[in-house]
């Protein structure tokens, strides 16, 4: 079993809807990452946490630790939101632990 | 501010070529990380360097070496390649190391080994 696991692996959704991808993990954490890479391949950090909410635009994060759980919100979807969201668990160490990814497609 | 600049963008090889394949940060960071992505697999961490100087290796070194030539460069190497590693190869940094710290990325070298 993957110490991150996502869900789902692919989601088609239309313009407008409002989008959950979820994200558990195994491992203790110091913090939760949420990361977005585009069609063109470049990755772009969205979000850290370690506890609670944190919004920026339509995008919402929230972990809650003794669940080991963090989902990612899209409210008011859009085409250019289309990407793909990697979920990475950032234990003490080095090192991210990352999930394999969510494929986003939002529709016009 | 171009953050992490990777370069080639993209290469093939043929097996048992080397090649390098460098990245620098403009942001004064003291960590930097290698990271190779796979379909259908998470990133994983090849070799990291904490701090300028040092060097360690990550989940899958096997068939790589890495050098941290300055602050801002840490360049990543294939002896001799082989089809297993083709791959989409991505370079981060961080201000320190730690799993609390944000990472950036730069946007990928996609290599091909025939």
């Amino acid at each position: 079993k993957n110490e991150v696991e996502q869900s789902p692996q692919n989601l088609t959704a239309q313009e407008g809807e409002f989008i959950t991808i979820n994200c558990s993990y195994s491992v203790g954490i110091s913090a939760l990452h949420w990361l977005q890479q585009h069609p063109g391949g470049g990755i772009v950090s969205l979000f850290m946490l370690s506890s609670g909410k944190k919004k920026h635009g339509r995008l919402i994060a929230t972990i809650n630790i003794q669940e080991k759980h963090s989902s990612l919100h899209i409210t008011a979807s859009h085409p250019r939101d289309s990407a793909v969201y990697i979920c990475a668990a950032g234990p003490g160490t080095y090192k991210y632990i990352f999930g394999t990814g969510t494929r986003l497609k939002v529709l016009a | 501010n171009a953050g992490v600049t990777q370069t080639p963008k993209f290469q093939v090889l043929k097996t048992g070529q080397s090649m390098t394949l460098q990245c620098a940060q403009d942001m004064n960071h003291n960590s930097m990380y290698w990271y190779r992505q796979d379909p259908g697999m998470g990133l994983r961490l090849i070799y990291y360097s904490a701090s300028e100087g040092t060097t360690d290796k990550g989940e899958v070194p096997n068939g790589y070496n890495v050098s941290r030539l300055n602050k801002r460069e840490f360049s990543l190497r294939l002896e001799s390649a082989a089809p297993s590693q083709t791959s989409v190869y991505f370079c981060a940094s961080s201000e320190l190391p730690g799993g609390n710290q944000p990472q950036h990325f730069g946007d990928g070298t996609r290599l091909s080994i025939l």
